[in-house]
């Protein structure tokens, strides 16, 4: 299957600082990427969709100030935390798929675990 | 609005034994996709197996196999010759065909291989 890499993958940041995340796909070209925040013990759950070259659409409750996406090219998304908080501390996600092909399947990067102290 | 739905928080198995994994779907279409997905400790998601809605064979992965029961709307996993690194959390997954948003999932079903 296809590689999507995501870094780093723990990150431990001072609270009220940023972190970034990168999402890379690196042997296909990924129309939309998919960010997930995952609680212990509890499924993948969706924070925001995007489209190369456009606007994240935010899922709702998801802060998009505080969330910031940057999917600027077809194999790299960004997610940066923005003055992090101790509550932001979780799992994060992201996935990445070519939406021109009629192949609907999703690929995983490694995660990333973020504590925020 | 889809939804999935595993009802099986928790189960075990002894290594070598057959396990089934459950889910079952809600949607009006006729044309999606259904997957199973692996989240071992090192929470890396790894795809097991896909079936595409108008195939009326079950997909099959060496041990790894499907119940789909379109009429039912239910996808069941099937693991036999369980083994020790089969330890992981199974998420089931759904998307409509031609969709561009995400995957459905469900709550996942905790699976522990025992020795």
């Amino acid at each position: 299957g296809a590689v999507v890499s995501q870094h780093p993958s723990r990150v431990i940041c001072k609270s009220g600082t940023s972190v970034k995340i990168e999402c890379r796909s690196l042997d296909f070209q990924a129309t939309t990427m998919f960010w997930y925040r995952q609680f212990p013990k509890q499924s993948l759950m969706l924070m925001a969709t995007s489209n190369e070259g456009s606007k994240a659409t935010y899922e709702q409750g998801v802060e998009k100030d505080k969330f910031l996406i940057n999917h600027a090219s077809l194999t790299l998304s960004t997610l940066t935390v923005t003055s992090a908080h101790p509550e932001d501390s979780s799992f994060y996600i992201c996935s990445a798929r070519d939406n021109r092909l009629m192949n609907t399947e999703a690929f995983f990067g490694q995660g990333t675990r973020l504590t925020v102290v | 609005a889809q939804t999935v739905t595993q009802s099986q928080p928790e189960m075990s198995v002894q290594e070598a034994e057959t396990v089934t994994l459950s889910c079952t779907y809600d949607t009006s279409e006729s044309n999606y996709y259904l997957f199973w997905y692996k989240q071992p400790p090192s929470r890396q998601m790894i795809l097991v197996i896909r079936q595409e809605a108008y195939k009326q064979q079950n997909a099959t992965e060496n041990r790894f196999s499907v119940n789909f029961q379109k009429a039912a709307k239910s996808f069941s996993l099937k693991i036999s010759d369980s083994q020790l690194g089969d330890t992981a959390m199974y998420f089931c997954a759904f998307i409509l065909g031609g969709s561009q948003g995400n995957l459905i999932f469900g709550k996942g079903t905790k699976l522990s291989v025992k020795p």
